[in-house]
C-alpha cells in the first residue's frame, strides 16, 4: 500500500516569491495534517482537516499562508508571499480520524527560503 | 510553558544500556498518548501507542501517569539502531494533536 506522497522533496526559492506544497493522503484516510518543523523542535500543527473541512486551523498564519483539501483527497499547502523565516520542514500526515489511530507522515517538502 | 515539554538530551549510552525518557503534557483534557521515533532527516513514525495500564513492546515499555500527567518510555538492552529522537505526542479529545519537540538518544558501541 502506498504511504503518504509528498511533493516536492526539496525547494528553494527567493523571498518574496510564492511556493506550494502538494499532498496525496493514504487512501480512505479523512483526517489530513499539514505540519511544520524546525530544526531541533517537535513538528507544529498547521492545519487539520477532515475529509474537505478544515477543522483546526488555528496555527495557521492566514496573512500569507493558505490550503485547500478539494473533494477530501489530496492537498495542497500554499505561501504567499514566503519570508525567512518560513524555511522548514513541511509534513503531511493522515489517519483513520479516530484519535487513537496513528498518523503517518509522509516524507516531507524541505523549503529554503533565501 | 510548552504544552508538551521533553528533555531535549541528548542522552549518550552505551549498548545494552537501559535509558528512560519522560514526557509531561498540561491539558488535562489529553485522551490518547503515543510515542514516535524519527530518524535525522526523516519523517516521525510511530513507535507505540501509550496506554492507561502500560504496555510493552519486546525491548520498549510505555506508562502512562495521568494524576501526574506524564507519560514514559524505557528502552531496555539499548542498540545502536535505536539511536534516533524520541517525540511525545498527545492527543485530546477534540482531534488536537501536540508534538513535544523530542528527546534524542545516541548509543554507542
Amino acid at each position: 500500500e502506498a504511504g503518504v506522497v509528498q511533493s516536492p522533496r526539496y525547494k528553494i526559492i527567493e523571498k518574496k516569491q510564492p511556493v506550494a506544497f502538494w499532498c496525496n493522503p493514504i487512501s480512505g484516510h479523512n483526517t489530513l495534517y499539514w505540519y511544520r518543523q524546525n530544526l531541533g523542535q517537535g513538528p507544529e500543527l498547521l492545519i487539520r482537516y477532515e475529509n474537505e473541512e478544515a477543522v483546526d486551523d488555528s496555527q495557521l498564519p492566514k496573512d500569507r499562508f493558505s490550503a485547500e483539501r478539494l473533494k477530501g483527497v489530496d492537498s495542497t499547502l500554499k505561501i504567499q508571499p514566503a519570508e525567512l523565516g518560513d524555511s522548514a520542514v513541511y509534513l503531511c500526515a493522515s489517519s483513520l480520524g479516530n484519535m487513537n489511530t496513528e498518523a503517518f507522515f509522509g516524507q516531507g517538502t524541505r523549503l529554503t527560503v533565501v | 510553558r510548552k504544552e508538551v515539554e521533553q528533555d531535549p538530551g541528548p542522552f549518550n549510552v552505551p549498548e545494552g544500556a537501559t535509558v528512560a525518557f519522560n514526557c509531561t503534557y498540561s491539558n488535562s483534557a489529553s485522551q490518547s498518548f503515543f510515542w514516535y521515533r524519527q530518524d535525522c532527516r526523516k519523517e516521525p513514525k510511530l513507535l507505540m501507542s501509550v496506554y492507561s495500564s502500560g504496555n510493552e513492546d519486546g525491548r520498549f515499555t510505555a506508562q502512562l501517569n495521568r494524576a501526574s500527567q506524564y507519560i514514559s518510555l524505557l528502552i531496555r538492552d539499548s542498540k545502536l539502531s535505536d539511536s534516533a529522537t524520541y517525540l511525545c505526542v498527545v492527543n485530546t479529545n477534540a482531534g488536537k494533536s501536540t508534538f513535544g519537540d523530542g528527546t534524542t538518544l545516541t548509543v554507542k558501541p
